[in-house]
């Protein structure tokens, strides 16, 4: 399997910071990297398909970058409702993979 | 808009056998591989298997020995079967469907399921 591993697993933040999170495969997946969000007692909802691509409906403050090993999901203004746990994940592989998740903390 | 609807027995006993059923409603049944991904308890998401209308399925190698999942395109459902369940499969299930876009190139878990919470004890 591909091994996704995210940082940091936690972050503290306040409101109208830019915060950035890392995903690193193990090996390159070229584009195939997908972001979502959940919150708690919620099913996850997709943010970024194809390591940049906005998915419809998802605020611009979303973004995403990198390509082979190396990818960033950045929120530029963090507002309140976007305090939640974030997941990296890979379909390179027709054996998908997430990342351990990043769980984002009001300071 | 795609939406998708999950049934499934709540409460298994060590060694029974698990079953979730997932209804797709308002989009192509052809156009999507559809997955199982589950989530212990405070603990993160786990990706099981996926299927396509056509039955060609991929499962997580860990998994693979306990699972099987099928779909009935009469009904445009799919159901997982995860056999001798312990402990360690008490969890959250979510179905999914896993969407390529139009070259195939690029997959994503666009519509989710509000996923069954699964309890295995004795």
């Amino acid at each position: 399997d591909i091994q996704m591993t995210q940082s940091p697993s936690s972050l503290s933040a306040s409101v109208g910071d830019r915060i950035t999170i890392t995903c690193r495969a193990s090996q390159s997946i070229s584009s195939c990297l997908n972001w979502y969000q959940q919150k708690p007692g919620k099913a996850p909802k997709l943010l970024i398909y194809a390591a940049s691509s906005l998915q419809s409906g998802v605020p611009s403050r979303f973004s995403g970058s990198g390509s082979g090993t190396d990818f960033t999901l950045t929120i530029s203004s963090l507002q309140p409702e976007d305090f939640a746990t974030y997941y990296c994940q890979q379909s390179y592989s027709t054996v998908r993979t997430f990342g351990q998740g990043t769980k984002l903390e009001i300071k | 808009q795609l939406q998708l609807q999950q049934w499934g027995a709540g409460l298994l006993k060590p060694s029974e056998t698990l079953s979730l059923t997932c209804a797709v409603y308002g989009g192509s049944f052809s156009a999507y591989y559809w997955s199982w991904i589950r989530q212990p308890p405070g603990m993160g998401l786990e990706w099981i298997g996926e299927i396509n209308h056509s039955g060609n399925a991929n499962y997580k190698p860990s998994l693979k020995s306990r699972v099987s999942i099928s779909v009935d395109t009469s009904k445009n459902q799919f159901s997982l079967h995860l056999s001798s369940v312990t402990a360690a499969d008490t969890a959250v299930y979510y179905c999914a469907s896993d969407y390529g876009d139009y070259a195939g190139e690029y997959w994503y878990f666009d519509i989710w399921g509000r996923g069954t919470l699964v309890t295995v004890s004795s």
